[in-house]
């Protein structure tokens, strides 16, 4: 079965690019079957959909997101990728890998473990 | 676009049913499957339930869900509700609803 699991800093300055990345085990990421996306919580609150990406590299993005996102696919690594610029302190959250089961944004399953960035100087 | 509404918290007592709502705002509730979410604190969100009322292997019968066309809502039912239930349970549509924590006393 899929496992999904996020690495990357932890913690990122003001103003920079946060970049993380999620590896694929137990399938292929160029399945057809699947779409990949990404996923945030800021500590305390609810849960946002970042965007996703196909394996053909085709991405959609949460339109109040999509200036500063950015959703890459590496098939050889069977990883895809997160990079959000300008990150500000609003930026601070658990953010998630997930498999979208429904289209590109709707039942994701199933989810990384989470991975908490800290935007601060 | 469109919001998801939850209440923000309720409490039942072990072994009471509870009902947790999710309100659409516009367009109507059927036109998107509505998936609901269990999430323990520094966990994950796990699905208990997916495409309006189906229930993945290993989730208890004691959930279910359905939606209801005239008040464009969903609604995730717990019956028979455990310690181990207390939970922040979120509707998805698309879009998240805001989250509703369940407390069991």
């Amino acid at each position: 079965q899929l496992q999904l699991q996020e690495s990357g800093p932890g913690l990122v300055k003001p103003s920079e690019t946060l970049s993380l990345t999620c590896t694929v085990s137990g399938g292929s990421i160029s399945s057809s079957s699947y779409y990949w996306g990404w996923i945030r919580q800021p500590p305390g609150k609810g849960l946002e959909w970042i965007g996703s990406i196909y394996y053909s590299g085709s991405t959609y993005y949460n339109p109040s997101l999509k200036s500063r996102v950015t959703i890459s696919v590496d098939t050889s690594k069977n990883q895809f990728s997160l990079k959000l610029s300008s990150v500000t302190a609003a930026d601070t959250a658990v953010y998630y890998c997930a498999t979208p089961r429904d289209g590109i944004d709707n039942w994701f399953d199933p989810w990384g473990q989470g991975t908490l960035v800290t935007v601060s100087s | 676009n469109f919001m998801l509404t939850q209440p923000h918290s309720v409490s039942e007592s072990p072994g009471k049913t509870v009902t947790i709502s999710c309100t659409r705002s516009s367009g109507s509730i059927a036109s998107n499957y509505v998936q609901w979410y269990q999430q323990r604190p520094g966990s994950a969100p796990t699905t208990v339930i997916y495409e309006d009322n189906q229930r993945p292997s290993g989730v208890p019968d004691r959930f279910s869900g359905s939606i209801d066309s005239s008040s464009n809502s969903a609604s995730l039912t717990i019956s028979g509700l455990k310690t181990e239930d207390e939970a922040d349970y979120y509707c998805q549509s698309g879009v998240f609803g805001g989250g509703t924590k369940l407390t069991v006393l």
